[in-house]
């Protein structure tokens, strides 16, 4: 199985300011299915990115992601409000998927 | 509007069964690969099943292999799980999703809100 390990835990900054996220893998990721997702408390996962940097329907430009084999990054851009939340990385090329522990953009 | 609803946790003693709905409405059902994810504070996201678009393959995780069964119904556009002999450590948030692509495997793009079951004496 392949291990998702996240990084930072936590990320503090302030609005308007550039996150970054990483997500690395045990093994290398069939064919970049990697994927991201951000969660606020008491909600579902949304789905921002698959196939490691494709947004999908009706996720800003802010978030962008980028990455292959082992080593994947998800960036906002700009952070807004409604930014600040759980992100998890998941990994859908070989079974079974996994999902990385997360990490928490909080208000600096 | 494409939504998933999951219904049928509740509170179950270790050894019982439940079993859970999902009803999907605003898409073509029968035309998606289907999941159930679980999450714990302890554990996070895991994926617990899968099952293909006419429902004649499925995939458990180890963890429920055995105990769980997963089925659907595209005639009803509802998803099932069915859990059987039900441990402490199956206590979590079950979520159903989609599949992004049709027809295939892909990134979970509509989730439901979730129903809890929590195992315990």
């Amino acid at each position: 199985e392949i291990v998702l390990t996240q990084s930072p835990g936590t990320l503090s900054l302030s609005p308007g300011e550039r996150a970054t996220l990483s997500c690395r893998a045990s093994q290398s990721v069939t064919s970049s299915y990697l994927a991201w997702y951000q969660q606020k408390p008491g909600q579902a996962p949304r789905l921002l990115i698959y196939a490691a940097a494709s947004r999908a329907a009706g996720i800003p430009d802010r978030f962008s992601g980028s990455g292959s084999g082992t080593d994947f990054t998800l960036t906002i851009s700009r952070l807004e409000p409604e930014d600040f939340a759980m992100y998890y990385c998941h990994q859908y090329g070989s079974p079974p998927r996994t999902f990385g522990q997360g990490t928490k953009v909080e208000i600096k | 509007e494409v939504q998933l609803v999951e219904s049928g946790g509740g509170l179950v003693q270790p050894g019982g069964s439940l079993r859970l709905s999902c009803a999907a409405s605003g898409f073509t059902f029968s035309n998606y690969w289907m999941y159930w994810v679980r999450q714990t504070p302890g554990k996070g996201l895991v994926w617990v099943s899968r099952i293909n678009s006419d429902g004649t393959d499925t995939h458990l995780a180890d963890s429920v292999k055995g105990r769980f069964t997963m089925s659907r119904d595209n005639a009803k556009n509802t998803l099932y799980l069915q859990m059987d002999s039900l441990r402490a450590e199956d206590t979590a948030l079950y979520y159903c999703a989609r599949s992004r692509a049709v027809g295939t495997y892909d990134a979970l793009d509509i989730w439901g809100q979730g129903t809890m079951v929590t195992v315990s004496s």
